[in-house]
């Protein structure tokens, strides 16, 4: 089974400053995708950035970027130049790609961590 | 993209009362899902739904508790029933599947059971 660690409960970033939120997952699968999910205090699950397993290069949008080690199964996101609007829970997950049956859709959350900006 | 509209958006319920939520999207879809997030948690996954079967439950779920219906391709509901203060959590309805590579979440419902 897939599972996915986050080991920062809390984080903090001093606003325009940069901040590095930490994931690792494991699997056995080679076919999937990895996200960040961010979650304000109204709910909403927006998603932030995705990468596909089979692309080496680091997925981007924006201010936010990812470091993506497939070998180390690690999946962090950078966040330059925060904002205070940042400032939410963010999630990593993960989903099963391919043509198995494992591909569902369905995903593997991390615990979270909570990102405080301060201006 | 996919829009969803989750209702209601919160509650508060009796004990031993039942809740049932709706889930609609303005596009069909071949699977939809519902996750439960405890309070300062993350998500746990409580049910894939596909339209025409029945739900396919995780562990530690089971349908007596939370019946889910998925009528067509646009509408699901989950109910949750004889409640307790454990079921207090923020329930969301989520869409994706095999050709999507995101999820789409809706607004969430948060429970509060008293």
């Amino acid at each position: 089974a897939q599972t996915v660690t986050q080991s920062q409960p809390e984080m903090s970033v001093q606003e325009a400053e940069t901040v590095t939120l930490s994931c690792t997952y494991d699997t056995s699968e080679s076919d999937y995708y990895l996200f960040w999910y961010k979650q304000p205090p109204s709910r909403q699950m927006i998603l932030v950035i995705r990468q596909e397993a089979y692309k080496q290069q680091n997925a981007t949008e924006n201010r936010f970027s990812v470091n993506f080690q497939k070998a180390a199964k690690s999946f962090s996101l950078k966040i330059s130049d925060s904002q205070l609007g940042d400032a939410a829970m963010y999630f990593c997950a993960y989903r099963s790609a391919g043509g198995g049956s494992s591909n569902t859709g369905k995903l593997i959350f991390g615990q979270g961590t909570t990102l405080q900006v301060k201006p | 993209s996919a829009v969803i509209s989750q209702k209601p958006s919160r509650d508060i319920c009796q004990r031993g009362t039942s809740l049932t939520i709706q889930c609609q999207v303005d596009s069909q879809v071949t699977m939809m899902f519902w996750y439960r997030q405890q309070p300062g948690q993350s998500l746990t996954l409580i049910a894939t739904a596909n339209q025409g079967s029945e739900a396919t439950y995780e562990s530690g779920f089971v349908i007596d508790k939370f019946p889910i219906s998925r009528p067509n391709l646009t509408f699901s509901t989950l109910t949750v029933s004889n409640m307790s203060p454990e079921d207090s959590s923020i329930y969301l309805c989520s869409v994706g599947g095999r050709m999507n590579t995101e999820a789409f979440f809706g607004q969430g419902t948060r429970l509060t059971v008293v």
